[in-house]
């Protein structure tokens, strides 16, 4: 099974400034066809998990642009710029190389200062 | 506007069984695989099942292949989880959601307890 990373476990960023999280997979999750299948989900407190990048870099429909996700074939970064209340959660990286099967990293908890 | 909205959880004893469904709305449903994840408290995301749209593929996470059985009607608009062998480590908030796991659901709370 394809593991995915996650760092750091938590971040704690004051509103206005940028944050990155971090998601490393075991294996490349490159696919033969230039797809790279790493997806990122936020999920509010109390709330289900919301998509907001799929394929490694496209932004999902109704997510801020704010929101920025990139990598290679291993590492890959979601990046939140001029962060405020409403980005405060938990975020999932998670991959989909081996279609239809999931996994997902442990989670980062995003917090305000 | 996509919904998905779970129903069917509650508390069983180990070892018996409890069938979950998901009622879809807002989309064309019989053109999109669907998946159930499940959130166990205070843990992360772990994938359960997938089906595609016609229900021609099938796939299972190992800790759940023999005890449950995804499937799907699509004159229903609903996707369902038949979960059979319960285990306390089955305890968990349990979400549908449309591939790629784009919409979810609100979940639905199995709890595995004597």
């Amino acid at each position: 099974d394809i593991v995915m990373t996650q760092a750091p476990l938590s971040v704690s960023v004051t509103p206005g400034e940028s944050a990155s999280i971090s998601c490393r997979s075991s294996k490349s999750l490159l696919h033969s066809n230039g797809i790279t299948y790493v997806y990122w989900y936020l999920q509010k407190p109390g709330k289900s998990p919301q998509l907001l990048i799929y394929r490694m870099s496209n932004l999902a429909s109704g997510v801020p642009d704010r929101f920025s996700g990139s990598g290679s074939e291993t590492d890959f970064t979601l990046k939140i710029s001029r962060v405020e209340a409403e980005d405060v959660g938990i975020y999932y990286c998670g991959q989909l190389l081996e279609n239809p099967t999931w996994t997902f990293g442990g989670g980062t908890k995003l917090e305000l200062k | 506007e996509v919904q998905l909205v779970e129903s069917g959880g509650g508390l069983v004893q180990p070892g018996r069984s409890l069938k979950l469904s998901c009622l879809a709305s807002g989309f064309t449903f019989s053109n999109y695989g669907m998946n159930w994840i499940r959130q166990a408290p205070g843990k992360g995301l772990e994938w359960v099942a997938s089906i595609s749209s016609s229900s021609s593929y099938i796939y299972y996470a190992d800790t759940v292949k023999g005890r449950f059985t995804i499937s799907r009607d699509n004159a229903k608009n609903t996707l369902y989880l038949q979960m059979t062998s319960l285990r306390s480590e089955d305890t968990a908030l349990y979400y549908c959601a449309r591939h790629p796991l784009d919409y979810w659901g609100q979940g639905v709370m199995v709890t595995v307890s004597s």
